[in-house]
């Protein structure tokens, strides 16, 4: 069974340009999470697509989009890149609301690196 | 919104011995705790959650504790090994699938 899987791995952009990642969720899921991690720090929350509507939105400028297919996998867009947008983009997970809609799991993310 | 803060952020222990890491939470509303361990190069892996109807909840080495009315919640890792050192993240959400908001987590170093 496999787990969340995330591509690329790495990623080296510069400024103001676009970047897009891509998520494909654990087998039997059907909602996706996107986080961002800085360095040092924990997931921030970006967005949660659902039945492929944003369901969710954190603190994230509109230069943060996304998209989710009808397999649920799912696309992170980030337009007009900044430095201080380098971090690890996480996904995650979850499984339909009839069964444990708790646990989220986490993909092994996308080092982005904007110079 | 919610905050969540998360001591210690580094916590160094010898082998074998417990190693306990604490966490607030700011909203009452929030009903669902998982601690997630992560590796060096690798995305967050879940190892333990309670729910806010649970005070304790125990698997193996590790143990949580929710206390909804000081709401907090914390980790307890007994007999710990070289393997258990990553960094401990705790997080809490108010629904199920909801946003988790993150606490900032816990390197904790396990020496033979």
């Amino acid at each position: 069974d496999a787990g969340v899987t995330q591509s690329p791995t790495h990623l080296i952009k510069t400024r103001g340009q676009q970047v897009t990642l891509r998520c494909s969720p654990k087998s039997g899921h059907d909602t996706v999470s996107w986080y961002q991690q800085a360095l040092g720090q924990g997931p921030q929350f970006i967005f949660q697509y659902y039945e492929e509507e944003e369901r969710q939105r954190g603190n994230f400028p509109d230069r943060f989009s996304g998209h989710q297919f009808p397999n649920y996998s799912s696309e992170l867009n980030v337009n007009a890149l900044l430095l201080g947008d380098s971090a690890l983009y996480l996904c995650a997970s979850r499984p339909p609301g009839r069964r444990n809609p708790y646990e989220q799991y986490f993909g092994p993310g996308t080092r982005l690196t904007v110079t | 919104g919610e905050n969540v803060e998360q001591h210690p952020s580094t916590l160094s222990v010898q082998e074998g011995d417990s190693a306990v890491i604490k966490c607030t939470y700011s909203d009452s509303a929030s009903n669902y705790f998982p601690w997630y361990k992560q590796e060096l190069g690798k995305g967050p892996q879940l190892i333990i959650d309670i729910r806010s109807n649970v005070g304790e909840k125990k698997d193996q080495r590790i143990a949580v504790t929710l206390n909804k009315t000081a709401k907090h919640f914390s980790l307890h890792i007994t007999e710990t090994q070289p393997e258990d050192s990553a960094v401990y993240f705790c997080a809490a959400s108010k629904a199920a699938g909801n946003k988790l908001t993150f606490g900032g987590g816990t390197r904790v170093l396990v020496k033979p």
